[in-house]
């Protein structure tokens, strides 16, 4: 069955550094991946998505994430870190009849000043 | 597009009382999901509706769990009997078409504490 893994459950990064959070997926064939984010009080946003093609995607936020069939991979990325981007993310893929998203247990993102 | 709204925010109940949630999906969606997301977890599939039609239920959706889109716009989300291990937050989410066409738009949750 279709199933994500986020590997770190927090992460702090200082404001202005690079971040990278990782998502391991399993599945054969090639996956329909997402990011989201939860920030506090808000509901859960679309951050990006990966069907096919370009394995580098670009998203909403600044926030870009790459494919990597190789290591079953979805990792997300953002240059600079502003304080604002303190929130969980959720990784996610579709169920094997496309009607639902499966997502990962998240990573809480801490900006320090 | 005034979003996908829940009500109540919060609900505390003694075990063994039934709740009912209520979700209002952004009108034009006829896709409508609900999640249940625990702390440290991940939100979790619960059941899916298309227009008024149930197409899919979670084996996380026990028998005392019951969901309606009586008209193919709100929906309702009864739990009956609660137990303390359905203390989470109950997610709502709509959509205009599917989960691979279209963005999910969620609410912010029904936060469930059963004491």
């Amino acid at each position: 069955a279709q199933s994500v893994t986020q590997p770190d459950i927090h992460i702090t990064v200082s404001e202005g550094a690079s971040l990278e959070l990782r998502c391991n997926y399993s599945y054969g064939a090639t996956p329909y991946l997402f990011w989201y984010v939860q920030s506090p009080g808000q509901g859960l946003q679309l951050l990006l998505k990966y069907f096919s093609g370009d394995t580098l995607v670009q998203g909403i936020k600044g926030f870009e994430a790459e494919f990597k069939r190789s290591q079953s991979s979805f990792n997300l990325r953002k240059p600079s870190v502003h304080w604002s981007d303190a929130a969980e993310y959720f990784c996610a893929t579709a169920n094997q009849a496309g009607t639902a998203l499966i997502f990962g247990k998240g990573t809480t993102l801490s900006v320090s000043s | 597009d005034t979003g996908v709204s829940q009500d109540p925010r919060h609900k505390i109940t003694k075990r063994g009382q039934n709740v009912t949630f209520r979700c209002d999906p952004i009108s034009e969606h006829n896709r409508l999901y609900w999640y249940r997301q625990t702390l440290g977890q991940g939100p979790e599939f619960l059941t899916y509706f298309q227009n008024e039609a149930q197409l899919e239920k979670s084996r996380l959706l026990s028998d005392r769990f019951s969901a309606e889109r009586p008209k193919g716009s709100f929906s309702t989300l009864e739990i009956q009997r609660t137990e303390q291990g359905d203390s989470a937050m109950y997610l709502c989410a709509s959509s205009l078409e599917g989960v691979l066409n279209s963005p999910l738009h969620f609410g912010n949750g029904t936060r469930l504490t059963v004491t």
